[in-house]
């Protein structure tokens, strides 16, 4: 159990594109879920934290209109990254969190999004 | 001072040795902690998550000292698949399910 997909695993796009990545929980329901980026050599660090219904909770430095976040069920979120520039070319991951402690997260495989 | 802070590594170490990671966090109000492994280029696992009391997985032993603000893990005769980088993580102190924060993470090498 436990699983979570998320698609597309790969996507090279054009500066100034915008592209949407998303997110599901397959054989769970999840209360939140979360999406984070990770650069070569670097820890993930979470951009922004979304719960069905609601608007996302944004990190920090972390521009909302620039990363949209939908989350449209309790097995469904989407990120759009908008007017990609190449500085946001990245590792995406999206993980799902159960609604008991201790609140594991289970991550998706992660999206490669290399903006040229 | 970093939020999650681990040894870079890389560990090197025979098949079939004992292992231990270290790892500090800064926020004492800090809830819940697991130990993540990740291969390169990949999403991470969970490993498992680490109780105040201590808790056991098979090869794998995790404990953590709220006083110190430290998590362990030790890993007993470990496995050429044992390779991987391996991340601290904390979750918030507001209960509930809060974003993760990760440590750089430990680079081990298993060598035949």
């Amino acid at each position: 159990g436990a699983v979570v997909s998320q698609h597309p695993s790969r996507v090279i796009c054009k500066s100034g594109t915008s592209v949407k990545i998303e997110c599901r929980s397959l054989d769970f329901q999840a209360t939140t879920m979360f999406w984070y980026r990770q650069f070569p050599k670097q820890s993930l660090m979470l951009m922004a934290t979304s719960n069905e219904g609601s608007k996302a909770t944004y990190e920090q430095g972390v521009e909302k209109d620039k990363f949209l976040i939908n989350h449209a069920s309790l097995t469904l979120s989407t990120l759009t990254v908008t007017s990609a520039h190449p500085e946001d070319s990245s590792f995406y991951i999206c993980s799902a969190a159960r609604g008991r402690s201790p609140y594991e997260q289970y991550f998706g495989p992660g999206t490669r999004l290399t903006v040229t | 001072r970093k939020e999650v802070e681990q040894d870079p590594g890389p560990f090197n170490v025979p098949e079939g040795a004992t292992v231990a990671f270290n790892c500090t966090y800064s926020n004492s109000a800090s809830q819940s902690f697991f130990w993540y492994r990740q291969d390169c280029r990949k999403e991470p696992k969970l490993l498992m998550s680490v109780y105040s009391s201590g808790n056991e997985d098979g090869r794998f032993t995790a404990q953590l000292n709220r006083a110190s603000q430290y998590i362990s893990l030790l890993i007993r005769d470990s496995k050429l698949s044992d390779s991987a980088t391996y991340l601290c993580v904390v979750n918030g102190s507001g209960g509930g399910a809060d974003g993760l924060t990760f440590g750089k993470g430990t680079h081990l090498i298993i060598q035949p």
